[in-house]
């Protein structure tokens, strides 16, 4: 059974780009939840998706995007890059018990992101 | 919205020592408690979760205790071995978002 993928794994943009980060979930997971990883911050959780509803988000400004797709792969987008924005961007997908939370995360390698 | 709190940040055992991490947690409707652990380099992985109608769970040499008057719970590493080296999360969950505190490197010195 396949993991978690995320692509690109690593990737170097400049202040004001934007970029797209995917994630392809396990077969079978409906939900898909992204964090931003940095050194001293821990997990941020970004938002999470399921069904391709956006169920919860958290405290980041709406430079950060997501989607989901019917299959339910996932997109995330940061526009006009800053440089505090440079992460690790992990997504994690679950099945989803019908309580949000409540099930185990399988989280990707994730996206390293440096913005120059 | 929920707050989680992790202490400490790092955590330096020998090899055979207990190791406690601690957290608490401000939403009293909160009832998911997992603990995450992510060697250098990897993804987190699930090590073990608790919930709020159990005060206490244990597996092999980890366990996790919960209080929920006090909002906070514990994760107890008996045995520890250098392969236990990694940095741990613990996260607290109700019907709203899973929220990570801010991880403990734990190192285990042979």
């Amino acid at each position: 059974k396949a993991g978690v993928t995320q692509t690109p794994r690593y990737l170097i943009k400049t202040r004001g780009q934007q970029v797209t980060l995917s994630c392809s979930p396990i077969s079978g997971h409906r939900s898909v939840s992204w964090y931003q990883q940095t050194p001293g911050q821990g997990l941020q959780f970004l938002f999470e998706y399921f069904s391709e509803t956006q169920r919860n988000k958290g405290n980041f400004p709406g430079r950060f995007s997501g989607r989901q797709f019917s299959n339910s792969r996932s997109e995330m987008n940061v526009s006009t890059l800053e440089l505090g924005d440079s992460a690790l961007y992990l997504c994690a997908s679950s099945k989803d018990r019908g309580r949000v939370g409540t099930g185990e995360l399988f989280f990707g390698e994730g996206s390293r992101l440096t913005v120059l | 919205g929920e707050n989680v709190e992790q202490h400490p940040s790092t955590l330096s055992v020998q090899e055979g020592d207990s190791a406690v991490i601690k957290c608490t947690y401000s939403d009293s409707a909160s009832n998911y408690f997992p603990w995450y652990k992510q060697e250098l380099g990897k993804r987190p992985q699930l090590i073990i979760d608790i919930r709020s109608n159990v005060g206490e769970k244990k597996d092999q040499r980890i366990a996790v205790t919960l209080n929920k008057t006090a909002k906070h719970f514990s994760l107890h590493i008996t045995e520890t071995q250098p392969e236990d080296s990694a940095v741990y999360f613990c996260a607290a969950s109700g019907f709203q978002k899973l929220v990570f505190g801010t991880g403990t490197r734990l190192l285990v010195s042979p």
